[in-house]
């Protein structure tokens, strides 16, 4: 079946922008995650959606960061007022996840690789 | 929170030999611990994974080992080819909680 989208696969945008990420997850997967991952480093998380439980936000770097999940499918993430150090690549996760207790496979998708100039 | 360290940073074997790459974490609390394999310019795609419940995984040429003792864990590949060539990554979370990861190991395959 169809993996986790992300749209665009690339942007570039200039400092000072805002610009908007697009992670369409597995079918039926309740839980989505948002990680980051800068040149040469591992994967930061961002933030975390289970459900319809609030969003752990906790991961998130400043108050320029912020997403949405709607109707407990699609995922927007938004970055204000784009900085360089923004530029990394922002990698969606989905998983079948019906609670904490018991982990499920996290399948990622390929990722928008941002550049801010 | 969770720490995870991984070693290598670079690895380099010949084309048939053995691969391990190591990585510890801090939180014993911490019980699934995933393994994933990233080519260039794509996802990170899961290999293998081990639960806090069991000591040892293997899946045809890749194996992974749990120290739940020790807190560390570590990925070995055997009979390396070529296209085994890629960043791994270890990560470790408690349940469906975000996961932490390793800063990744390059492993280059020399035929």
């Amino acid at each position: 079946g169809a993996g986790v989208s992300q749209s665009p696969s690339n942007k570039v945008t200039e400092k000072g922008k805002d610009v908007e990420l697009r992670c369409d997850p597995i079918s039926g997967h309740t839980a989505l995650y948002w990680y980051r991952q800068s040149l040469g480093q591992g994967l930061e998380f961002l933030i975390y959606f289970q459900g319809n439980s609030a969003p752990d936000k906790s991961g998130l770097p400043s108050d320029r960061f912020s997403a949405e999940r709607t109707g407990g499918s699609v995922s927007t993430l938004t970055i204000q007022r784009t900085q360089q150090e923004d530029s990394a690549v922002y990698l969606c996760a989905s998983s079948l996840a019906h609670g904490l207790a018991t982990a499920e496979t996290q399948y990622f998708g390929p990722g928008t690789r941002l550049l801010v100039l | 929170g969770e720490n995870v360290e991984q070693h290598p940073s670079t690895l380099s074997v010949q084309e048939g030999d053995s691969a391990v790459i190591k990585c510890t974490y801090s939180d014993s609390a911490s019980n699934y611990f995933p393994w994933y394999k990233q080519e260039l310019g794509k996802g990170p795609q899961l290999i293998i994974d081990i639960r806090s419940n069991v000591g040892e995984k293997k899946d045809q040429r890749i194996a992974v080992t749990l120290n739940k003792t020790a807190k560390h864990f570590s990925l070995h590949i055997t009979e390396t080819q070529p296209e085994d060539s890629a960043v791994y990554f270890c990560a470790a979370s408690i349940g469906n909680t975000p996961l932490v990861f390793g800063k990744g190991t390059r492993l280059s395959v020399i035929a």
